[in-house]
């Protein structure tokens, strides 16, 4: 069975503050996917990271993918009240053929002004 | 306008009723899928569709049936509701499997 750990569950922390969300696996992806969730929708993709030691900045959000495409870490500086919400992390693999997600359980994020 | 569309909203349906979560998208994306999000257990795949008359089954296919006559086009139907079937349900979709999904806004349904 596949597994994507996430960590931590749940982060409340002041605006102005940084922050690192943690997603880690046993198993090696294709591709690492970051979305947030806002209460009420459905997941929006953030990025995708695909070669192993990639990092791609996203204004105030560093994603990163590890050297051996086993785990990722996303790093928020400066973290503002409008970055409040569920961060997911999604690996992707070849299982039947088929390209398939694996995802993680999310982060639920509050930043309080 | 352009993107994925789920209807309805919210539902709210008894035991053993037959319900049916409509999902259409416009960019005719190949790859469509239906997952349900339950606390403590994220997201989980129902099923997917590579194409039109292409589905197969996900995590937790048990007590849904899905069809893909157009490729716009992905209904979930829950054949006989339960109350484990609460849930919100999202639909998406992707250019290939390998690319980032598009997500509904979500159905939130209720079976009581």
């Amino acid at each position: 069975t596949q597994l994507l750990e996430q960590s931590p569950q749940f982060l409340s922390i002041q605006e102005g503050e940084n922050l690192t969300v943690y997603c880690n696996s046993s198993s090696v992806f294709s591709s690492l996917q970051w979305y947030r969730q806002e209460p009420g929708e459905g997941p929006v993709l953030l990025v995708t990271v695909v070669t192993g030691g990639e990092v791609k900045k996203l204004k105030r959000l560093t994603f990163q993918f590890g050297d051996a495409r086993k785990d990722s870490s996303l790093h928020i500086t400066a973290a503002q009240p409008g970055d409040t919400g569920l961060y997911l992390c999604a690996g992707g693999i070849i299982a039947d053929s088929n390209y398939q997600l694996i995802w993680g359980a999310g982060t639920k994020l509050i930043i309080k002004p | 306008d352009a993107g994925i569309t789920q209807s309805p909203r919210y539902k709210i349906t008894e035991t053993g009723r037959q319900v049916t979560l409509m999902c259409h998208q416009t960019w005719s994306h190949s790859y469509m899928f239906w997952y349900r999000q339950d606390l403590g257990h994220g997201l989980r795949l129902i099923y997917y569709s590579a194409a039109a008359d292409i589905t197969d089954k996900g995590e937790v296919p048990d007590g849904y049936v899905v069809s893909r006559s157009k490729t716009e086009n992905f209904p979930l139907t829950l054949e006989s509701a339960t109350r484990s079937q609460t849930s919100v349900y999202f639909c998406a979709s992707s250019t290939l499997g390998a690319g980032g999904y598009t997500f509904g806004s979500g159905t939130r349904l209720t079976v009581v």
